[in-house]
């Protein structure tokens, strides 16, 4: 089954424009991690969140968490084509509906 | 490099035959290994943790003799689909924890396995 639901489940954006999508939840959790995934292939981790973390940090990834809104959030700044990617999030091992995100060049 | 192997990559049977799928962790042990089923331009659905040594443990839903899952070894799980009809051709993924016992649960995923039924 599905841990939650992803918003919006597409997202087409200009090379350098920043990207954010964002991801809902049911059950409490330890932490939250955001991968991404290209096309037909297996998933890659980005970046986990524990939490009692409110925002973390990697490179051009910021990643936020709400617990009480059972909520996170995976912003990508500056963004590029080779970002183009389905991202979803994972509480830890059940996955959200996850974000297809273009960005054109 | 890959940390977990999944083979084949693609495999096209007929309808009526048995597909077994490889999940390999390579230079670490998984004593559970995940199993998960993506549809296109879908999430990946949770089908079965695999457990060395154990029976798996299958998400509500998912047919333990539709699909059979073996953990002979704390580096190799595999997937049978016993008697493949259409409606089983999927992206089958399977995955490890990055840290055998950690319950952080940050997963190394193979590349995926393509299923298409005739």
């Amino acid at each position: 089954s599905q841990q939650g639901e992803e918003d919006p489940q597409a997202l087409s954006i200009q090379e350098g424009e920043n990207a954010t999508m964002n991801c809902s939840y049911k059950t409490s959790i330890n932490n939250l991690q955001w991968y991404r995934q290209n096309s037909g292939r297996g998933l890659v981790h980005l970046i986990l969140i524990r939490s009692n973390e409110r925002e973390k940090h990697s490179g051009r990834l910021r990643v936020t968490l709400d617990t009480s809104k059972k909520s996170s959030s995976l912003l990508i700044t500056a963004s590029r084509a080779a970002d183009t990617a389905s991202y979803f999030c994972a509480t830890p091992w059940r996955f959200g509906a996850g974000t297809r995100l273009t960005v054109k060049p | 490099g890959a940390v977990v192997s999944q083979h084949p990559s693609r495999v096209i049977c007929k309808s009526g035959t048995s597909v077994k799928i490889e999940c390999r962790s390579l230079d670490f042990q998984a004593t559970t290994m995940f199993w998960y089923r993506q549809f296109p331009k879908q999430s990946l659905m949770l089908m079965a943790t695999s457990n060395e040594g154990s029976k798996a443990t299958y998400e509500q839903g998912v047919e333990k003799d539709k699909f059979l899952i073996n953990h002979a070894s704390l580096t190799l799980s595999t997937l049978t689909v016993t008697s493949a009809h259409p409606e089983d051709s999927s992206f089958y993924i399977c995955s490890a924890p990055k840290e055998r016992g950690s319950n952080t649960g940050e997963l190394f995923f193979g590349e995926g396995s393509r299923l298409t039924v005739l």
